[in-house]
């Protein structure tokens, strides 16, 4: 089993203010995915990772693939409180398997 | 285009009774799967499927049956229902088990008493 490790597991911030969180594992992936889900919704794809080493941006959103392919990070830019939800990391072929997420508050 | 729909949305259950989940998705994909969502430990995958005809077990998959007859339905049945299955369960779809872009259900809530 491929286990993803989130952290923090909860994150309150004021608005303006940059953060980092992390999705860590002993075991190599093929690829990893970061989703943000809101209250009441289903997870949504934010973005894949693919290769070691790989930075990616959303916006104000940096996702990075660690160099071993068995970590991931994501940082946040100058937060809004637009950005309050759970960021959960995935990973995995058939079974895909997600990390317990962390808990963003953005405070106005 | 609806995506993936889920019904119901809530549902409240007696410990013993049994139910099905309903899982539909309108984009022709071949890979389906359910998760439960508790708090602090995020999704874990019940069963999944990576086509028609084909099902497989997941984290958890005890007390939980699938079947998958057709490429667009993925009932999940729960057979005798106990407090311990209570949770919100989300049933997800992606175009193949390589292209493991997931797109989510909006959930249903269980309550079992």
């Amino acid at each position: 089993t491929q286990l993803l490790e989130q952290s923090p597991q909860f994150l309150s911030i004021q608005e303006g203010e940059n953060l980092t969180v992390y999705c860590n594992s002993s075991s190599v992936f093929s690829s990893l995915q970061w989703y943000r889900q809101e209250p009441g919704e289903g997870p949504v794809l934010l973005v894949t990772v693919v290769t070691g080493g790989e930075v990616k941006k959303l916006k104000r959103l940096t996702f990075q693939f660690g160099d071993a392919r068995k970590d991931s990070s994501l940082h946040i830019t100058a937060a809004q409180p637009g950005d309050t939800g759970l960021y959960l990391c995935a990973g995995g072929d058939n079974d895909m398997r997600f990390g317990a997420g962390t808990r963003l508050t953005v405070k106005p | 285009n609806a995506g993936v729909t889920q019904t119901p949305k809530f549902q409240v259950l007696k410990t013993g009774q049994s139910m099905t989940l309903q899982c539909a998705q309108d984009m022709n994909h071949e890979y389906m799967s359910w998760y439960r969502q508790d708090p602090g430990m995020g999704l874990r995958l019940i069963h999944y499927s990576v086509g028609a005809g084909i099902t497989d077990q997941g984290e958890v998959p005890n007390g939980y049956n699938v079947s998958r007859s057709t490429t667009e339905d993925f009932p999940l049945r729960l057979l005798s229902a106990a407090p311990s299955q209570t949770s919100v369960y989300f049933c997800a779809s992606s175009y193949s088990e390589l292209n493991t872009e997931a797109f989510f259900g909006q959930g249903t809530r269980l309550t079992v008493v």
